[in-house]
């Protein structure tokens, strides 16, 4: 069975410090994996996901990701948080080319302090 | 393109009593779906639908019915509510049923009170 996980319930940064937001995954063959990010009382916008070709992936707002295959990761960065940042982030996978569903992970609050 | 659009926003129920959430989307998307968000829990799915007159369960699918006659519409029904549907109801839709990778596009949700 696929399964996410994200071990940080709350993430705390600084603004204009770098952010990282932790996402490791478990799924049979090969992975798509996704990032979304939800604001209060909003439904969740997709940021940026991983098919496949270059580990790094670059999305909305600045954000980016990497996957690590060997450590089945997929960390989700930015180089320099804005308070406008703080949100609630999903990071969600199916195995790829399967109608399999997506598997999302318990979430994230990120906040990002002026 | 008005995107996923759900309706009611909010929504007050007895327990016992039954109730439709309904979803639908502009974008021709072929696969729609219906998660409950509670917290710390991240979205489970309750159902899913592959294409007009394709429905299937997702991994918390007790209590609740889906039909899908249209492309665009993908109601879900509360048959008897029971306090442990309080939650948050998201309906999304994406392109495919997922082979190509393609992302979700959600609504704006249903937030659902059962007393």
């Amino acid at each position: 069975a696929q399964s996410v996980a994200q071990p940080e319930d709350q993430v705390n940064v600084a603004e204009g410090n770098p952010l990282t937001v932790k996402c490791t995954y478990s799924v049979s063959g090969n992975p798509y994996l996704f990032w979304y990010v939800q604001y209060p009382n909003r439904g969740l916008q997709f940021l940026l996901k991983y098919i496949t070709g270059d580990n790094l992936v670059k999305g909305s707002y600045g954000f980016e990701a990497e996957f690590n295959k060997s450590q089945t990761s997929f960390h989700l960065k930015k180089p320099s948080a804005l308070v406008s940042d703080s949100a609630l982030y999903f990071c969600a996978v199916r195995p790829s080319g399967s109608a399999r569903q997506l598997t999302f992970g318990s979430g994230t609050q990120l906040t990002v302090l002026p | 393109n008005a995107g996923v659009t759900q309706t009611p926003k909010f929504q007050v129920l007895k327990t016992g009593q039954s109730m439709t959430l309904q979803c639908a989307q502009d974008m021709n998307h072929e696969y729609m779906s219906w998660y409950r968000q509670d917290p710390g829990m991240g979205l489970r799915l309750i159902h899913y639908s592959v294409g007009a007159g394709i429905t299937d369960q997702g991994e918390v699918p007790n209590g609740y019915n889906v039909s899908r006659s249209t492309t665009e519409d993908f109601p879900l029904r509360l048959l008897s509510a029971a306090p442990s549907q309080t939650s948050v109801y998201f309906c999304a839709s994406s392109l495919t049923s997922g082979g190509a990778g393609d992302e979700q596009f959600f609504g704006p949700g249903t937030r659902l009170t059962v007393l």
